[in-house]
């Protein structure tokens, strides 16, 4: 069964980067049809799509966040990153990586990593 | 941007139906999945393309998608189904999220 599993600091200074890595087991970021990317929770709140990238390369980013936003994916290493820029309090969140699965212009999260908490404070 | 609607909070008596309704602009028009997220735990796929579950998930949850509004139905609902509920439709290639709905079965 797929495995996603994210990596990186859980405490970002404001103003600071932030990178995170995703690594798949028991399958490829290569193989079928998906896109792979991160969804974020913020204290409190509901879940934000931060954006995915498809196994071609192309990226898509929320509107809201895309100034900031670079998603990546390493194929041999088997895995893809988050880098979000220019940190503030309110991307303090529940990062998940995921995988979603569909056809066409329909797509749902099938596969969820376990997430990783990431705290903006100086 | 494409929103989605979800009332905050639903409650159930045990063995009871709930319904929780997600609203959108012309939301017949695209597929709705729903997850179940619990505290601690990462969202879990219940319903997707707007009535389909995966294997594993009960039959007392169901969807149906028409015109500006999805809905997720829990059938006798269980105590176990104490949990918070999100829609996700898919729009200029991203997911876009309800609020969450906050079911309590009491």
């Amino acid at each position: 069964q797929l495995q996603l599993q994210e990596s990186g600091p859980g405490l970002v200074k404001p103003s600071e980067t932030l990178s995170l890595t995703c690594t798949v087991s028991n399958g490829s970021v290569s193989a079928g049809i998906f896109f792979w990317g991160w969804v974020r929770q913020p204290p409190g709140k509901g879940l934000e799509c931060v954006g995915h990238i498809y196994q071609s390369g192309s990226t898509y980013y929320n509107p809201s966040l895309e100034s900031r936003v670079t998603i990546s994916m390493d194929t041999p290493k088997n895995e893809f990153s988050l880098r979000l820029i220019s940190l503030t309090a309110a991307d303090t969140a529940i990062y998940y990586c995921v995988r979603s699965s569909g056809v066409s212009d329909y797509y749902y999260i099938d596969v969820w990593g376990k997430g990783t908490t990431v705290t903006v404070s100086s | 941007s494409y929103e989605l609607t979800q009332p905050p909070s639903v409650s159930v008596s045990p063995g009871q139906t709930a319904s929780i309704t997600c609203s959108g602009e012309k939301l017949g028009d695209k597929y709705v999945a729903w997850y179940q997220k619990k505290p601690g735990q990462s969202p879990v796929v219940i319903i997707y393309q707007d009535t389909k579950r995966p294997s594993g998930v009960p039959e007392r949850f169901s969807g149906s998608n028409s015109g500006n509004a999805a809905t997720l139905t829990i059938s006798v609902a269980q105590p176990m189904d104490e949990s918070e509920y999100f829609c996700q439709a898919w729009d200029r290639s991203t997911a876009v999220f309800g609020g969450g709905t906050k079911v309590t079965v009491l």
